[in-house]
């Protein structure tokens, strides 16, 4: 059964902090693995996208690796900011069919204290 | 920011009531989905469409039907709205298959009284 679990479920961190938040999945054939953003009571923002050759992808204070043999995926924010508070979601793409079919995370619940 | 729009933002409506939840795209895509998604939960797909004249149901069932007239525009409709359907509702659109980006509109939070 094609699964993304995501941990921690939920975290807290203090202003400028760095935080690592993990990602495991079980979808095969795999296609690519992004990572979004979606803060409360809207859509989600894309942050990353990675395909199997690809270890590692930056987007400013995001950072995003992937290793496909193990099937794991980590999101790295640093020097968090206030506006970090979101929900950050896993996502995996199946290379089976032309729909383009992802599979979601249940996310981690980031709050960014001053 | 994607070129996709969502309205109305919130809606409550009492039991049994006709609604259609509206989205619409600019960027041309052929592919358009809609995504249900309860608090802390995962997001999932209840319908989609490859383009014009092309609808499918989704992963997980829903009483809700949609149409695809026109390529930009991929409404949602309830022909009896219950408080099981009381939910948040996601439209995205997407240039291609699974290797390209799917583009999110802001939602619609609906509540069913």
């Amino acid at each position: 059964k094609n699964q993304v679990e995501q941990s921690p479920q939920s975290l807290i961190i203090l202003e400028g902090k760095n935080c690592t938040l993990q990602c495991n999945y079980t979808v095969s054939p795999f296609s690519n693995l992004r990572w979004y953003k979606q803060d409360t009571g809207r859509g989600p923002v894309s942050l990353t996208i990675m395909t199997f050759s690809e270890n590692t992808k930056s987007n400013g204070r995001y950072t995003a690796t992937l290793d496909a043999d193990t099937k794991q995926s980590s999101l790295h924010i640093t020097a968090s900011q206030l506006s970090d508070s979101a929900s950050y979601i896993c996502v995996v793409s199946d290379r089976g069919s032309t729909l383009g079919r992802l599979y979601f995370g249940r996310g981690t619940q980031l709050t960014v204290w001053p | 920011e994607a070129d996709i729009y969502q309205t109305p933002r919130y809606l409550v409506i009492g039991t049994g009531k006709k609604i259609t939840l509206e989205c619409s795209q600019t960027m041309g895509h052929d592919k358009m989905y809609w995504y249900q998604q309860d608090p802390g939960m995962e997001l999932h797909l209840i319908h989609y469409s490859y383009g014009v004249n092309s609808t499918e149901k989704g992963d997980l069932s829903s009483e809700s039907t949609v149409s695809r007239i026109r390529t930009e525009h991929f409404p949602l409709t309830l022909e009896s709205a219950r408080p099981s359907h009381t939910s948040q509702y996601l439209c995205a659109s997407s240039p291609g298959g699974g290797r390209y980006e799917q583009y999110f509109g802001p939602g619609t939070r609906l509540t069913v009284t």
